[in-house]
């Protein structure tokens, strides 16, 4: 079955600075890829997505890329502010509904004033 | 706004009981799950429905049964609570394929 890894399980970084998230799948009938964020005492939500049909996609300071041959998708941030300061987990399908995920363990980002 | 609520955010029972955990969702979804979240393991799917009556095992239904009487509704029921069972459970629901989950707040259950 479907497993994700992520790397790295903690991220500090200086405000303003850049921040990049990896997650691995081992499946490769996967095609569908979200990204959901939650902060501290809230419930997760979803901040991107991408298919497996594009490469890249990009919503002002977030993008995703992936790389379906290295089975592998990231996440970058950049000019990071406080209030990104959470935890972000991946998440690759099952099946080819797209709503059947397995999620990676998560990254805890702290973004340092 | 999506709204979705979950019975209770804490909840403390005794190994051996039946626990009922329920969601509901009021922008008419035809998609529902139930997740734990456990530190360090990330969200993983316990059951789901993608209509009325309808379920899915997900990948850690052991010990777990589920029930969707209205489109609305989606309970979670521990038959028999154990200490393993203790743990952050999330509902989610959602429309259509390739689409947003929207969470509930979760229910923090610690089972002694």
């Amino acid at each position: 079955g479907e497993n994700v890894e992520q790397h790295p399980s903690t991220l500090s970084v200086q405000e303003g600075d850049s921040a990049v998230i990896k997650c691995t799948y081992s499946d490769s009938a996967s095609n569908y890829f979200p990204w959901y964020k939650q902060e501290l005492g809230k419930r997760p939500q979803l901040i991107i997505d991408i298919r497996s049909n594009v490469g890249e996609k990009k919503d002002q300071r977030i993008a995703v890329t992936l790389n379906k041959t290295a089975k592998h998708f990231s996440l970058h941030i950049t000019e990071t502010q406080p209030e990104d300061s959470a935890v972000y987990f991946c998440a690759a399908s099952k099946d080819n509904y797209g709503q059947n995920f397995v999620f990676g363990p998560g990254t805890r980002l702290s973004v340092l004033p | 706004d999506v709204k979705v609520t979950q019975s209770s955010r804490y909840l403390v029972k005794r190994t051996g009981e039946k626990v009922f955990l329920e969601c509901v969702q009021d922008m008419d979804h035809e998609n529902m799950f139930w997740y734990r979240q456990d530190p360090g393991l990330g969200l993983r799917l316990i059951y789901f429905s993608y209509d009325v009556k309808m379920k899915e095992k997900g990948d850690i239904p052991e010990g777990y049964s589920v029930s969707r009487e209205k489109k609305e509704r989606f309970s979670l029921i521990l038959e028999s609570a154990s200490t393993n069972q203790t743990s952050m459970y999330l509902c989610a629901s959602g429309t259509g394929a390739y689409n947003e989950q929207f969470f509930g707040p979760g229910t923090r259950l610690t089972v002694l």
